[in-house]
């Protein structure tokens, strides 16, 4: 069974700085993997989905890469602002398009 | 305007009661999903379905059932049997068969016990 873990639980940083959100998958036999925000009390949004035959995506100031060997992706989002303030999600999809959730990181970023 | 509309964005359940949470699609995607969502803990998997009048159990289908007679439509039935259903719920749905197709989520269900 798929296991996704996503350290730290909770960030909190000075706006302009550089955000690093880190997230690990025990099943490397994944179809893709994917970024997803959430606003306190709604639902979720797309931010990048990455295949499994490739090592980044890039979204404006985000930026994830994977790697499928170590069972690691990295959600990069440069120069923050409070309005990235939010819980990110990553999510591990099999070959029958389940998605297999992290508990979340979620980031306050300071004005 | 395409999306997920999900309701009511709360409920009340008193104990014994079943109780009905809506979700609706106007994307023409094939396949829909229920998902649980706890404080500090991932999205769980309830039940999901990839066509009209066919769906599978996720992860924690005890105590839920669902439907799927129409395809913009998966209502999920949380049951007098779910003896902890506090929770936020979450409605999605994709394309399926299409490499680059993401899940698109609802506005969420937040379901309260009295």
């Amino acid at each position: 069974k798929q296991e996704v873990t996503q350290i730290p639980a909770a960030l909190s940083v000075p706006e302009g700085e550089n955000l690093v959100l880190n997230c690990s998958f025990t099943d490397s036999a994944i179809y893709n993997l994917q970024w997803f925000r959430q606003d306190p009390g709604k639902g979720l949004t797309s931010l990048l989905l990455i295949q499994s035959s490739q090592r980044e995506q890039t979204s404006g100031r985000l930026n994830a890469s994977l790697d499928k060997s170590s069972g690691r992706s990295t959600l990069y989002i440069a120069a923050s602002q409070p309005g990235d303030s939010a819980t990110y999600l990553c999510a591990a999809e099999s070959n029958d398009y389940k998605l297999s959730f992290g508990a979340g990181t979620t980031v306050t970023v300071r004005a | 305007d395409g999306g997920i509309t999900q309701s009511p964005k709360y409920l009340f359940r008193k104990e014994g009661q079943n109780v009905t949470l809506s979700c609706e699609q106007n994307l023409n995607h094939d396949a829909m999903y229920w998902y649980r969502q706890d404080p500090g803990q991932g999205l769980r998997l309830i039940y999901y379905s990839q066509i009209v009048n066919d769906f599978q159990k996720g992860d924690i289908a005890e105590g839920y059932s669902v439907s799927r007679e129409k395809k913009e439509s998966f209502p999920l039935t949380v049951t007098s049997a779910q003896k902890n259903p506090t929770a936020f719920y979450l409605c999605a749905s994709s394309a399926v068969g299409t490499v680059q197709e993401t899940q698109y989520f609802g506005p969420g269900t937040r379901l309260l016990v009295l």
